[in-house]
């Protein structure tokens, strides 16, 4: 079974620009969150999706957007890119997302990994 | 809110010796406590994982964790160290709800041979 796939594996911007990272889960996972992880903040939730619906939001500004397709596939987007926005951005996948069957457990993908100068 | 303290930033020890990571979350209701390790070069991985039951719960690789709920704490042991363990070491928790997991900062260990 494949795991997390994530794209881009590595990319720089420049100040002001925008990205796009993808997202495709495991097979059959129907949600899927996005943390970013950097050493001063550690790993930080960014949202999560579960059938084209975000249903949880972290603590980001409105510059941090996603969303979800119907195959279950994500995109985040980051606008007007800040150099604080350098970071490694991991994309997870849960076949369930809450309510008393949720294992809880988070598949996690190698990350996307944004420089920003 | 809630928060996830892991008290160790940089742990070094030798093959053989004992582990034992610390972690305590900040959190009233229901949780599901969470610990993930990440090998050099690799994605977090799920180590083990609480949600109910006996709060002695195991892992791969030999680890195990104790959830003492009145310490508000959810400690990682092994007894004996490997090499191959070296890696970061996170404690996370979620509610019972949604897939929303807090995250500690993590606990970089160093396994010299």
């Amino acid at each position: 079974k494949a795991g997390v796939t994530q794209t881009p594996r590595y990319l720089i911007k420049t100040r002001g620009q925008q990205v796009t990272l993808s997202c495709s889960p495991i097979s059959g996972h129907r949600s899927v969150s996005w943390y970013q992880q950097t050493p001063g903040q550690g790993l930080q939730f960014l949202f999560e999706y579960f059938s084209e619906t975000q249903r949880n939001k972290g603590n980001f500004p409105g510059r941090f957007s996603g969303r979800q397709f119907s195959n279950s596939r994500s995109e985040m987007n980051v606008s007007t890119l800040e150099l604080g926005d350098s970071a490694l951005y991991l994309c997870a996948s849960s076949p369930t997302s809450g309510g008393a069957s949720n294992t809880g457990e988070l598949f996690f993908g190698e990350g996307s990994r944004l420089t920003v100068l | 809110a809630q928060s996830v303290s892991q008290h160790n930033h940089h742990v070094i020890l030798s093959e053989a010796a004992s582990l034992e990571l610390g972690c305590n979350y900040s959190y009233g209701g229901t949780v599901n406590l969470f610990w993930y390790v990440q090998y050099p070069g690799q994605h977090l991985q799920l180590l083990l994982k609480y949600f109910s039951g006996d709060p002695l719960v195991k892992g791969i690789k030999g680890f195990e964790a104790e959830f003492i709920k009145s310490k508000f704490s959810f400690n990682l042991r092994k007894p004996s160290v490997q090499w191959s363990d070296t890696a970061e070491y996170f404690c996370a928790v979620n509610g019972v709800y949604g897939n929303k997991l807090v995250f500690g900062a993590g606990t970089i260990l160093r396994v010299k041979s």
